[in-house]
């Protein structure tokens, strides 16, 4: 079983509304991820989290705004999303620094109808 | 741009043989290698990795291979289950920081 949890598990919703995708992981990890997966295709990175400060920004729609309260936690807030973000939405962790495993969550799916 | 990219999209074994997932990567500066199964609705578990100063590393059932002089990267699953039935991704991170490349995965199917 993973260690990375997040939350909601399923999320459907409108062009306009507002949600918020939640991961958590307690290893202890100082670097956090979030990742993009359409079926049948690999993940894509969407953003680094490094010691709780954004260090990668994959060019990103700013309809996704990334956060990472502390260490243990990061969000990713939605805002007038499209039909095709809909995906899987993937959290990670890992310790910091080249080389170090990269732990996936079991994702959030997201539906934006 | 650099990519990781994988020989096989689909791959059929017999329950009980061998399956070897073979993945070829483009970046000479990466120097770790992951491998991650991917089951139908759930997230990529970690398999095995190995860095590139190693040439083979085996896990319980896998085995993972590294020729970097044709920059190849190979899975062996010794004795496949139908649990083994996933897809399967490798991934190359570089040294120059976290951000962690896939190729395009390669889905295993177990027959009984």
């Amino acid at each position: 079983d993973t260690e990375v949890t997040q939350t909601p598990k399923h999320l459907v919703m409108g062009m306009t509304n507002k949600k918020s995708l939640k991961c958590e992981q307690h290893m202890g990890h100082r670097a956090m991820y979030w990742y993009k997966q359409k079926a049948k295709k690999p993940p894509e990175l969407m953003f680094v989290y490094s010691y709780e400060k954004l260090s990668i920004n994959e060019s990103v729609p700013s309809r996704f705004s990334p956060e990472c309260p502390n260490s243990s936690l990061l969000n990713l807030h939605l805002h007038a999303l499209q039909p095709e973000d809909s995906a899987l939405y993937l959290c990670a962790s890992s310790q910091r620094g080249a080389g170090n495993t990269i732990y996936f969550g079991e994702g959030s799916w997201l539906t934006v109808v | 741009g650099e990519s990781v990219g994988l020989h096989l999209p689909t791959l059929s074994v017999q329950e009980g043989d061998n399956s070897i997932i073979n993945c070829a990567y483009s970046n000479s500066a990466s120097d770790y290698f992951i491998w991650y199964k991917q089951e139908s609705g759930k997230g990529p578990q970690f398999i095995i990795d190995i860095r590139s100063n190693m040439d083979k590393r085996q896990g319980q059932r896998v085995t993972v291979l590294l020729n970097k002089t044709v920059k190849h990267l190979s899975l062996q699953i010794a004795a496949t289950q139908p649990g083994d039935s996933a897809v399967y991704f490798c991934a190359e991170r570089g040294d120059a920081g976290n951000m962690l490349t896939f190729g395009g995965g390669t889905r295993l199917m177990v027959k009984p």
